[in-house]
């Protein structure tokens, strides 16, 4: 089956560093994918892996190590308006599955 | 930047009623993907069309329907509504062999109401 797994929600202090961690088993891998989605909107693109390592933009970095089925996303010096849901999605097949989400509370 | 617009954003039906959501891809884009998003859940991959073709088939109902048009917009039909189709609708389009090819790029979403 295809299963992608990420926590349910997570909470972090403004100007703090947090990491959402995402483990996947799919049946195909074309490529990982982090999305930002407000509540009632639409999901916006943060990042996309396919091979392994590192990839950084601004204060957001995402991770995949492709042997293990796992990636994370790391928000640096987070602001309130970072409040949101997190999802990781994996392209299987041009399909995207996605995981339930991550919901990411900022306190200040 | 152009982005993907679908219409009409909010909608409001009745129970057995039909319904019709429009997708308009980002210009060049040669592939449209559905998803239904209930409150607090992920989004569900429904179907999607790879120039024109329908590409694959996920959770949607035998009740619908889609289709993608010779100018590369996408129609979502709904028929006999029931009141669990009331969720967010997203369209999303991408360019698959482009270089970003499995970016998925999400429209606004059409929120359905039955009542």
């Amino acid at each position: 089956g295809q299963n992608i797994d990420q926590p349910t929600e997570m909470t972090a202090t403004e100007g703090a560093i947090v990491q959402i961690n995402c483990t996947y088993q799919t049946s195909g891998f074309n490529g990982l994918f982090w999305y930002q989605q407000h509540a009632g909107e639409a999901p916006t693109f943060l990042s996309y892996n396919v091979l392994d390592g590192l990839e950084e933009k601004g204060r957001f970095s995402s991770f995949l190590s492709r042997s293990k089925g796992y990636s994370y996303l790391l928000l640096k010096e987070l602001q309130m308006k970072d409040s949101a849901s997190y999802l990781c999605a994996v392209n299987s097949n041009y399909q995207l599955i996605w995981g339930a989400g991550t919901k990411l509370i900022i306190k200040p | 930047a152009a982005g993907v617009i679908q219409s009409p954003r909010h909608l409001i039906k009745e129970k057995r009623e039909t319904a019709t959501l429009k997708c308009y891809p980002i210009p060049r884009h040669d592939t449209v993907y559905w998803y239904q998003q209930g409150p607090g859940q992920d989004p569900q991959f429904l179907i999607s069309f790879y120039e024109k073709m329908q590409s694959d088939k996920g959770s949607i109902p035998d009740r619908f329907s889609a289709q993608q048009f010779s100018d590369y917009h996408s129609e979502l039909n709904m028929s006999s509504l029931e009141l669990g189709d009331s969720a967010l609708y997203f369209c999303a389009s991408s360019f698959r062999t482009g270089p970003s090819s499995y970016e998925q790029y999400f429209g606004p979403g059409t929120r359905l109401t039955v009542t």
